[in-house]
């Protein structure tokens, strides 16, 4: 069963603006973490939260965490081309023990 | 991909026929893992090793095994390939597991397995 759901499936934008990707998940977690996804390519770490963490930078990377809501934001502030991929959250639910991961969210920056 | 490979990257099969992905590590990671990823599921864990001779199943293993006898190998095996096992196989490792403090998991390239 899926533990986490993007929202939207998929975003369009022009390059330079700001792209914002939703997680939500159903039970209590240790952390969650978001991957990215190019075309054709293997999955790449981007950033991991806590449970007790509400909001941690990396780049041009923002990601929240409201754990009272289940769910999850993911901004890429000031877009390129190159961050055109598939971006997937996956969580560590303290009750199952493995990541799960969502369905993704494709986004596409044009230039 | 640094670090993880898998083999063959692509392979086209018939039904019925026992089908073998390899996934190589050179990063001494303890944990491994072999996800299927289908459009509009996502991904999906079939089976993990947490050690040499050790491993689990997912939350899609039926129809798979697998084997570690290396820390750096982890074999996928299709015993009796069929149509809806046709998809995309990735390989991932992490230093820990569900729970401990650095969880990440980094992947490898992928499989694309046709099974005609």
């Amino acid at each position: 069963s899926q533990q986490g759901e993007e929202d939207p499936q998929a975003l369009s934008i022009q390059e330079g603006e700001n792209a914002t990707m939703n997680c939500s998940y159903k039970t209590s977690i240790n952390n969650l973490q978001w991957y990215r996804q190019n075309s054709g390519r293997g999955l790449v770490h981007l950033i991991l939260i806590r449970s007790n963490e509400r909001e941690k930078h990396s780049g041009r990377l923002r990601v929240t965490l409201d754990t009272s809501k289940k769910s999850s934001s993911l901004l890429i502030t000031a877009s390129r081309a190159a961050d055109t991929a598939s971006y997937f959250c996956a969580t560590d639910a303290r009750s199952q023990g493995n990541l799960i991961f969502g369905k993704g969210t494709k986004l596409s920056v044009k230039p | 991909d640094a670090g993880i490979t898998q083999s063959p990257r692509h392979k086209v099969t018939e039904t019925g026929t026992p089908v073998t992905l390899r996934c190589h590590q050179t990063e001494n990671h303890r944990y491994m893992y072999w996800y299927r990823q289908d459009p509009g599921h996502g991904l999906r864990l079939i089976h993990y090793s947490y050690g040499v001779k050790d491993t689990d199943k997912g939350e899609v293993s039926d129809g798979y095994s697998v084997s570690r006898s290396k820390t750096e190998d982890f074999l996928l095996t299709l015993e009796s390939a069929t149509s809806s096992q046709t998809s995309v196989y990735f390989c991932a490792i992490s230093e820990s597991g569900s729970g401990e403090i650095s969880y990440e998991q980094y992947f490898g390239p992928g499989t694309r397995l046709t099974v005609t």
